[in-house]
């Protein structure tokens, strides 16, 4: 089974510049997650979609962030405009349905984004 | 708000010897409980879970132990190998109002393991 997919891998902007980051789920799993992960840190939830539609954004910044998950498979989360402190690991993960019973999330490799 | 705080940033053990990695929680309503392990420039990878109404899950050398009524949880690996060498993290997710899960996982800071040959 294909893991989630994440790219870029690593991204490098300046300050204010725009970035955006894909991914793609494990086939089949309906729940799609977007983390933070500052360095020396645990992941901090972003924003989950169940299907395409969002369950919990509670902790997006949103004036500089939004993400969607349009035909509810693969998801693009993106900073506008970015800030030093977004310099961090962002992390995609899914899982088959989070709705009825404790399942664990899958993650991808992350993109690790710089800001100058 | 830390809710989840593993509070050894690092531990060392010898091969062979068991790794016991701790984690403390705050919120009651924390029902299920996961350790995940992370290698350099990789994500997270699920090692094991345990649900709130179990004290104890094993998965070849991973067991993790959870006591509820001192909102602990520890997981112990044995015997632990070089390859074990890893960040681990610990998590916990609630049932939201209403019975149903949202899946939404809270993370410990995560603990350094460093096993020696």
């Amino acid at each position: 089974e294909a893991g989630v997919a994440q790219s870029p891998r690593y991204k490098i902007i300046e300050k204010r510049q725009s970035v955006a980051f894909w991914c793609n789920p494990i086939s089949g799993h309906a729940t799609l997650y977007w983390y933070q992960q500052i360095l020396g840190q645990g992941p901090k939830l972003l924003i989950q979609f169940q299907n395409n539609g969002v369950v919990d954004d509670s902790q997006l910044p949103k004036d500089r962030f939004s993400a969607e998950r349009l035909k509810g498979v693969d998801s693009t989360l993106k900073i506008q405009p970015a800030k030093l402190e977004d310099s961090a690991v962002y992390l995609c993960a899914s899982s088959l349905h989070a709705g009825v019973s404790n399942q664990p999330q899958h993650f991808g490799d992350g993109t690790r984004l710089s800001i100058l | 708000d830390q809710q989840v705080k593993q509070n050894s940033p690092s531990l060392s053990v010898q091969e062979g010897r068991i790794s016991i990695l701790n984690c403390d929680y705050t919120n009651s309503m924390f029902d299920y409980f996961l350790w995940y392990k992370k290698y350099p420039a990789e994500g997270p990878t699920f090692l094991i879970s345990i649900s709130s109404i179990k004290d104890k899950n094993e998965d070849g050398r991973f067991t993790v132990f959870l006591n509820k009524s001192a909102k602990h949880l520890s997981l112990h690996i044995v015997p632990s190998q070089p390859g074990d060498s890893a960040v681990y993290f610990c998590a916990a997710s609630a049932i939201s109002a209403g019975g149903t899960s949202y899946g939404k996982l809270t993370f410990g800071q995560g603990t350094i393991l460093t096993v020696h040959p």
